[in-house]
């Protein structure tokens, strides 16, 4: 099944202690992409990447880092998380830079800061 | 910053009945996508519906379907015969021919009365 596997499902954490979450994708797909949701504000795009070795911030890149050694992986690393670092986070990938099918997504983090 | 903007943080619709949920965006490209996804209780992010800027013609999925205004920049969408398991936060999403980015609204919860 063509899929975003995201890891894990839900994260408590506390302030500081490094974490990552994972993010692996079947489709050979070259773009993808890190999110955060928050309430009232939408889905803001943290990083992307467009292909192996090549990532860029989106608009909320403050606080994580991102890696892209292999053409299915995408982790997202938090160094010293923060309790505004609160949210429910998506991957999501697509075919290319070109989005005109949209984005297949993960099934998201829930992850909580203290 | 190029934008999207749902105006309604919330909407109610009796079941069978018809609702409409706007969107409008900001863009400077010629060529773009559009999206509606939709977001249940599970958190999943499910594609509703797309539109290719270059056509005329509004898409229509079942019963989804928008009302794409181009020189407005409107993008509503529009369920027919509402049924109880549509209840969910809608998102609309702009995407460019470049940088793989798709821009999100704030969202619109949808809740459907028996």
């Amino acid at each position: 099944e063509a899929q975003v596997t995201q890891n894990p499902r839900y994260l408590i954490t506390v302030t500081g202690k490094k974490l990552t979450v994972t993010c692996s994708q079947n489709m050979n797909h070259e773009y993808m992409s890190w999110y955060r949701q928050d309430p009232g504000l939408g889905l803001r795009q943290i990083y992307y990447s467009m292909n192996v070795e090549v990532t860029d911030k989106g608009d909320v890149p403050e606080g994580y880092k991102v890696s892209r050694k292999e053409k299915r992986n995408f982790p997202l690393i938090l160094e010293s998380p923060s309790p505004n670092q609160t949210s429910l986070y998506f991957c999501a990938s697509s075919l290319s830079s070109v989005v005109n099918y949209g984005y297949t997504f993960g099934s998201g983090t829930r992850l909580t800061v203290v | 910053a190029q934008t999207v903007t749902q105006s309604q943080p919330e909407m109610s619709v009796q079941e069978a009945e018809t609702v409409t949920l706007s969107c409008t965006y900001d863009t400077s490209e010629s060529d773009y996508y559009l999206f509606w996804y939709k977001q249940p209780p599970s958190r999943q992010m499910i594609l509703v519906i797309r539109q290719e800027a270059y056509k005329q013609q509004n898409a229509t999925e079942n019963r989804f379907s928008v009302n794409f205004q181009k020189a407005a920049k409107s993008f509503s969408l529009k369920i027919s015969d509402s049924q109880l398991g549509d209840a969910a936060m809608y998102f609309c999403g702009r995407g460019g021919t470049s940088y793989g980015k798709l821009t999100f609204g704030q969202g619109t919860i949808l809740t459907v009365h028996p």
